[in-house]
C-alpha cells in the first residue's frame, strides 16, 4: 500500500512567497526523503532526514520530521518560478528484508506565479 | 561522473509486443532499482536487483514483467504482450548501497505508451 500520502495535491503561489507541503507515512521508516519532479523529468534528490532528527535545512529548504504523528513537511521559503514542478516524499523502510526500496507518496504540484 | 542513464526515453509499442528498457546505473553503483508512474500518481516500487541478483520483486506484476542486471551490461526491465495499461513512466535509480538510509539516483525515464 502506499506509504506516503500528500497534502496539498496541488499548490499555486505568487514568486517570493513561502510554500509549504506535507506528507503523511503509514509504516516505520529509517528515514524520510524529499524529491523534485519537473515536468516530464526524472526525480532529483532534495533534502533526507533520519529518523532520530527533527528539523534539517538545505538552503531554502526546511523539513521537519515528526514520528509520533507519522508525519513530515517541506517548507520552501522565498519560492521562484524555477520552483515549480512536482515534489514527493519517500520513506525509507526499516522494516524487515530492508531491501532500501523507498515508498512514495502521491505528490504535490506546486506552481509559482511570476 | 555521468548520472543514471536510461534508454529509450520514449518508446512506443503495439498491443502484444515486447517492451525492452535499459538502465546503466551511476559509475561505481551495484544497487538498482525499478518504478513505475502512473499518470498523475507517485511511483511504485516494482523490483530491486544487485549484480546477477533479484533482491526484492515485491512491487512486480507477477505475469509479463521480468527484469536482470547482468555482470556485465545494463540492468534491463523487459515487458512481454505489453497492454495498454502498462503505459507510464518507469525510472530507474541506483544506490551504491542498498540500506534505505541511503540516497537513491534516478534516471530521466523511459516513458512506454501501448497503442
Amino acid at each position: 500500500s502506499q506509504q506516503g500520502e500528500e497534502d496539498p495535491q496541488a499548490l499555486s503561489i505568487q514568486e517570493g512567497e513561502n510554500a509549504t507541503m506535507n506528507c503523511s507515512y503509514k509504516t516505520s521508516i529509517n528515514n524520510l526523503q524529499w524529491y523534485r519532479q519537473n515536468s516530464g523529468r526524472g526525480l532529483v534528490h532534495l533534502i533526507l532526514i533520519r529518523s532520530n532528527e527533527r528539523e534539517k535545512h538545505s538552503g531554502r529548504l526546511r523539513v521537519t520530521l515528526d514520528t509520533s504523528k507519522k508525519s513530515s513537511s517541506l517548507l520552501i521559503t522565498a519560492s521562484r518560478a524555477a520552483d515549480t514542478a512536482s515534489y514527493f516524499c519517500a520513506g525509507g523502510s526499516n522494516g524487515s528484508g530492508n531491501t532500501g526500496k523507498l515508498i512514495f507518496g502521491q505528490g504535490t504540484t506546486l506552481q509559482v506565479k511570476p | 561522473n555521468a548520472g543514471v542513464m536510461q534508454n529509450p526515453r520514449h518508446l512506443v509499442r503495439r498491443r502484444g509486443q515486447e517492451a525492452r528498457l535499459r538502465c546503466s546505473p551511476m559509475k561505481g553503483h551495484s544497487h538498482v532499482y525499478w518504478y513505475r508512474q502512473l499518470p498523475e500518481e507517485g511511483l511504485k516500487f516494482m523490483v530491486y536487483l544487485q549484480k546477477e541478483n533479484i533482491i526484492d520483486e515485491s512491487g512486480m506484476p507477477k505475469e509479463r514483467f521480468s527484469a536482470e542486471f547482468p555482470k556485465e551490461g545494463p540492468s534491463i526491465l523487459r515487458i512481454q504482450q505489453v497492454v495498454r495499461g502498462d503505459s507510464a513512466a518507469y525510472f530507474c535509480a541506483s544506490s551504491p548501497v542498498p540500506v534505505a538510509k541511503n540516497i537513491q539516483y534516478f534516471g530521466a525515464g523511459t516513458r512506454l505508451s501501448v497503442l
